[in-house]
This record gives structure tokens, sequence and C-alpha cells, in this order.
């Protein structure tokens, strides 16, 4: 059974940084892209990031660029997201996901349950 | 703001039948995969469909895809109290290098 777990959310100040991982287990985790996506509170989901099978290739939302660095280590079958300079707007549950095919553009066919950052002085 | 757009709220009956539209361009809908997102309140997003219109093992065959052109519909037949949740188009925009989600519909069971 493929399970993603999410951690290190919590409270930041703005301008902060905080670090997010992914444990994944239950498929071959160096076998496929990852995904972080958002969810502000009440609001709709926002996609982050990707990272390919090797980290070679990485992709993120304008409004992250240069701020959130997203990351994995294949031989703990974990991800992260790197997040700097945080700000308010930033608050959301962080989602990591796995993309269903073998190239950025696929399904995000797996979800982990989420983690929480608030941005707040 | 997001590139794809969807109704905000669909309702219909129980057993009744429910389409929700998601309207894009050229450079997402209409040259990309489109899959659709369940999300339950206070629960993680759930794949229903993708590839258009494939549904992953477990779905029922209730939940449906389409595609024509620039535009993606989702169709729920034999509506039920469990449907109720927000659903979410999603795609890859060959512009912006970057996945892109639908603004959302809520479904309500009357």
């Amino acid at each position: 059974e493929v399970q993603l777990v999410e951690s290190g959310g919590g409270l930041v100040q703005p301008g902060g940084s905080l670090r997010l991982s992914c444990a994944a287990s239950g498929f071959t985790f160096s076998s496929y892209w990852m995904s972080w996506v958002r969810q502000a509170p009440g609001k709709g989901l926002e996609w982050v990031a990707n990272i390919k099978q090797d980290g070679s290739e990485k992709y993120y939302v304008v409004s992250v660029k240069g701020r959130f660095t997203i990351s994995r280590d294949n031989a703990k079958s974990s991800l992260y997201l790197q997040m700097d300079s945080l700000r308010a707007e930033d608050t959301a549950v962080y989602y990591c996901a796995r993309v269903g095919v073998s190239a950025a553009i696929g399904e995000l066919d797996h979800w982990g349950q989420g983690t929480l950052v608030t941005v707040s002085s | 703001q997001s590139v794809l757009t969807q109704p905000p709220s669909v309702s219909a009956a129980p057993g009744q039948k429910v389409t929700i539209s998601c309207s894009g361009s050229s450079s997402n809908i209409g040259n990309n995969y489109v899959s659709w997102y369940q999300q339950l309140p206070g629960t993680a997003p759930k794949l229903l469909i993708c590839d258009n219109n494939k549904r992953p093992s477990g779905i029922p065959d209730r939940f449906s895809g389409s595609k024509s052109g620039t535009s993606a519909t989702l169709g729920i037949t034999g509506l039920q109290t469990g449907d109720e949740a927000d659903y979410y188009c999603g795609t890859w925009d060959s512009s912006l290098s970057a996945y892109v989600f639908g603004t959302g519909t809520k479904v309500t069971v009357l």
C-alpha cells in the first residue's frame, strides 16, 4: 500500500524558515516524480513544486520561486520542501503527492494527509 | 488566480446526475491530459479520473470524465450523500511549466 506521511509543519514568523519532510513507503520511490501541493484555509488547491526521479529537474509555481526548494533522498525514500522567507500568504496545509507517470506532467495519484504551516507573528 | 475555471457549486437530488465543467486553454487542457480530484470534508484530495477519462482502481463507474478541445467535464451519476465534496480538475500547463488546478466545485446533494 502506497503511504505518504508529511511532517515538519508548525508556526513560524514572517521571514522565517521551515523544512517539510515526506516519508514514502509501499512503492519504489526512486521511480516516480514527486510533488508538493498546498491549500490555504478555506481555499482551493495550489500546486507548489515537482521534482524528477533523480532530482535533476525541478519546477516551481511562480509565487515560491527563489524562496522554496524541493529536494529528495531516494536512499531514504523521502521528499523535502525547504521554505525560506516565509510570508503570511504561505499559510496552508501542505500535501506531498506522487506523480503517477514517468514525466512531470502526470496526474497526482497518491496524497499524504498534509501538514499545516502557519506564518504569523 | 487559477487558469482553469470551474463553476463554484452544483447540486442535485440523490440518484440524479451532475456534471462539472473545467475550462482552460491550448497550453493546458488543449494539449495535456486532464485529471479530476475529489476532496471530502477535512480530508486530503483523492484521484478520481486520470488521462481525461480513466478511472483508477477502486473508483466506481458512476464517475466519468471527458474532454473536448480546451474544456473537460466530470460526470457523477446515481448521486449519493457520500459524494458531497469539493471537486478539482488539474492538468499540466506547458506555457507555465507548472501543474494547474481548477477553481474547485462544491457538490451538494439536496
